[in-house]
């Protein structure tokens, strides 16, 4: 079993469009994230959330918003994408904020 | 601001020579340190980690150095093998931070040579 995987692993799109990313860990982790992987491999923290907060890097557009149905998913959310979006974006998930991080495969999305 | 960078953006060492990959961090509250492994495709992988109370951790072919008095970390690979040619990236952790998440450095990109 896949501990952290996320649909779709790849997602092209055009300019303007709504689209999400899913997320889903079987670890039974307390925390879930979302990296962004820029063209030169930089990892940067877009957000991270369990059941009790989100803390959002002020550096993310607020057409990002993160969805957690439930302690085992967090989906992300993107509206009116841009060009400059097109990146890889990698789920992760933890125990607790003080562990190691699992990640998923990511995602790469090109926006057209 | 706080950082973590590396030394040498690619690295290239032949096949069952030892590689050393160099990290600097400039937050000296950070507590924990992990090293990660990313293959083209997929996502990043631990490899070893390290807690600010501790200036050296052993695993199976690999060994991370912390030397806090200048900021510095260390990921050691013994006897490279071709599997080993990846990503490596260094990440840092405060656990007093105000978001309390891990920051990555910028990678190393190691090629092995048969």
């Amino acid at each position: 079993d896949t501990a952290v995987s996320q649909t779709p692993k790849y997602l092209v799109t055009q300019m303007g469009n709504d689209k999400s990313i899913k997320c889903e860990q079987n670890l039974g982790h307390d925390t879930m994230y979302w990296y962004k992987q820029d063209s030169k491999k930089f990892l940067k923290i877009m957000f991270s959330y369990n059941n009790k907060e989100l803390i959002i890097n002020e550096t993310v557009p607020n057409r990002f918003s993160p969805k957690s149905p439930d302690k085992a998913h967090l989906n992300l959310h993107i509206n009116s994408l841009e060009l400059g979006d097109s990146a890889v974006y990698f789920c992760a998930s933890s125990q607790d904020r003080g562990g190691s991080y699992t990640f998923g495969s990511g995602t790469r999305l090109t926006v057209v | 601001g706080e950082s973590v960078g590396l030394h040498l953006p690619t690295l290239s060492v032949q096949e069952g020579d030892n590689s050393i990959i160099n990290c600097a961090y400039s937050n000296s509250a950070s507590d924990y340190f992990i090293w990660y492994k990313q293959e083209s495709g997929k996502g990043p992988q631990f490899i070893i980690d390290i807690r600010s109370n501790m200036d050296k951790r052993q695993g199976q072919r690999v060994t991370v150095l912390l030397n806090k008095t200048v900021k510095h970390l260390s990921l050691q690979i013994a006897a490279t093998q071709p599997g080993d040619s990846a990503v490596y990236f260094c990440a840092e952790l405060n656990y007093g931070g105000s978001q309390g998440n891990l920051i990555f450095g910028k990678g190393t990109k190691l090629s092995v040579k048969p």
